[in-house]
């Protein structure tokens, strides 16, 4: 099975621009989540979508937004471009195990990351 | 809300020694815990998870880490390190909301790792 894919892999702007990014989740995955990593903030969650749905959303501002189509392939937009916006921006899409333990069965999801995009705000 | 500690920003150690990173997490509830490799310019890869069952989880590439609910740590451990360990770790938590699945992943700051000859 191909991996998550993220196109551009690099990306320079200048502020004020716009800038969308696109995610490819594994065949099969409806999660798709983004995640902004900056040396000074690290990692942190901006938004995830399900079946085209934002079903959650980190503490990002209004410039940032996402959208996932009907094949699950996600977009994440950012708006009036900040030199603080240059960052790595990661894609996961996400698929629900199941396991057992003893009797008691447990879900959880395992998140599959993209290379991510490098993006830099001049 | 959830948050997860890494206190080790960087830590080196020689070819063939035992590796030890530690984490420390923050939250109500039985976690679902991570560790996550980056390699430079490279996405996350997953090394190992927990979620339920078995304290000591064995993961890829020769890591495991142990669950200590008393201790709220997930310390993540290696035998003997290759230099192609060489990368940064990332310790997560997520919670699991039923009906929602997954939330967010809470990750920590990372730890950088050096492998000397």
């Amino acid at each position: 099975k191909a991996g998550v894919t993220q196109t551009p892999r690099y990306l320079i702007k200048t502020r004020g621009q716009q800038v969308t990014l696109s995610c490819s989740p594994i065949s099969g995955h409806r999660s798709v989540s983004w995640y902004q990593q900056t040396p000074g903030q690290g990692l942190q969650f901006l938004f995830e979508y399900f079946s085209e749905t934002q079903r959650n959303k980190g503490n990002f501002p209004g410039r940032f937004s996402g959208r996932q189509f009907s094949n699950s392939r996600s977009e994440m937009n950012v708006s009036t471009l900040e030199l603080g916006d240059s960052a790595l921006y990661l894609c996961a899409s996400s698929f629900t195990f199941t396991g057992t333990s003893g009797t008691k069965k447990s879900s959880y999801n395992e998140q599959f990351f993209g290379p991510g995009t490098r993006l830099t705000v001049l | 809300a959830q948050s997860v500690t890494q206190p080790d920003i960087h830590i080196t150690v020689s070819e063939g020694a035992s590796l030890e990173l530690r984490c420390n997490y923050s939250y109500g509830a039985t976690p679902y815990l991570f560790w996550y490799v980056q390699s430079p310019g490279q996405g996350l890869q997953l090394l190992l998870k927990y979620f339920s069952g078995d304290t000591l989880v064995q993961g890829i590439k020769g890591f495991e880490a142990e669950f200590k609910r008393s201790q709220s740590s997930f310390n993540l451990r290696k035998p003997s390190v290759h230099w192609s360990d060489a990368a940064e770790y990332f310790c997560a938590v997520g919670v699991w909301r039923s009906n929602f699945g997954n939330e967010k992943l809470t990750f920590g700051t990372g730890t950088r790792l050096t492998i000397i000859p």
